[in-house]
């Protein structure tokens, strides 16, 4: 039950677009389409972004979108707002347990 | 609207146990999966438990295995967490979470109950 692998920090410009990679193994982010996303704003509690790799709950901008390829599971933020500014953390269902990536923290400059 | 509101946090000493609870309003609990999620002070998220529906099957985390146990009170509407022989990792905020029969994701947060193991 090792964790995912998510860069410590990610930056970028209001209008812009950024990319959270979290790259985990064949056992967890490879072997399931489960990979999901958590925004966490500080001392809030985490909000589901992103589900099933790709989709979307309701009331999510569209801004929001998830790839995977292989072992690695992608969050774009596009059109970045001032608001996107809080940390994200990836998670995968491994088979009966979970797994979360470390987290990355988001700054809009 | 969904409500999941975590309590039964404090400062207990090394060694020694805690019970959290997880009170959920809002939804049909008995028809959804529940989990516990902590995280660290400064740190990450880190899955610890889930049971199923029904009660039928728990999974836990390699850290928390052994000494927590995870049950539900579905007529009651509540989560629990016995948490035995804490160590100071343990301290953390714990959050309770939804997840809809094998969605595999977590579609409801508590605010979260905060735990400090220390002498």
């Amino acid at each position: 039950q090792s964790a995912l692998t998510q860069p410590r920090s990610v930056s970028g410009s209001p209008g812009q677009s950024v990319t959270i990679s979290c790259t985990g193994t064949s056992s967890d982010v490879g072997g399931y389409n489960y990979v999901s996303w958590y925004q966490q704003h500080p001392g809030k509690a985490p909000k589901l972004m992103i589900y099933d790799v790709t989709k979307r709950p309701s009331g999510v901008p569209d801004r929001f979108s998830g790839s995977k390829s292989g072992n690695t599971a992608s969050l774009t933020i596009s059109g970045l707002q001032a608001e996107d500014e809080a940390d994200y953390y990836c998670c995968s269902y491994a088979g009966n347990y979970w797994v979360f990536g470390g987290g990355t923290k988001l700054t809009v400059l | 609207q969904v409500q999941l509101v975590e309590s039964g946090g404090g400062v207990v000493q090394p060694g020694r146990s805690l019970r959290l609870s997880c009170a959920a309003s809002g939804f049909i609990f008995r028809n959804y999966g529940m989990h516990w999620v902590r995280q660290a002070p400064g740190k990450g998220l880190e899955w610890v438990a889930v049971i199923w529906y029904d009660g039928s099957n728990k999974y836990y985390g390699d850290s928390v295995k052994g000494r927590f146990t995870i049950s539900r009170d579905n007529s009651k509407n509540t989560l629990y967490l016995q948490m035995d022989s804490l160590r100071a990792e343990d301290t953390a905020l714990y959050y309770c979470a939804r997840e809809q029969i094998a969605a595999r994701h977590f579609d409801y947060w508590g605010q979260g109950t905060l735990v400090t193991v220390s002498s």
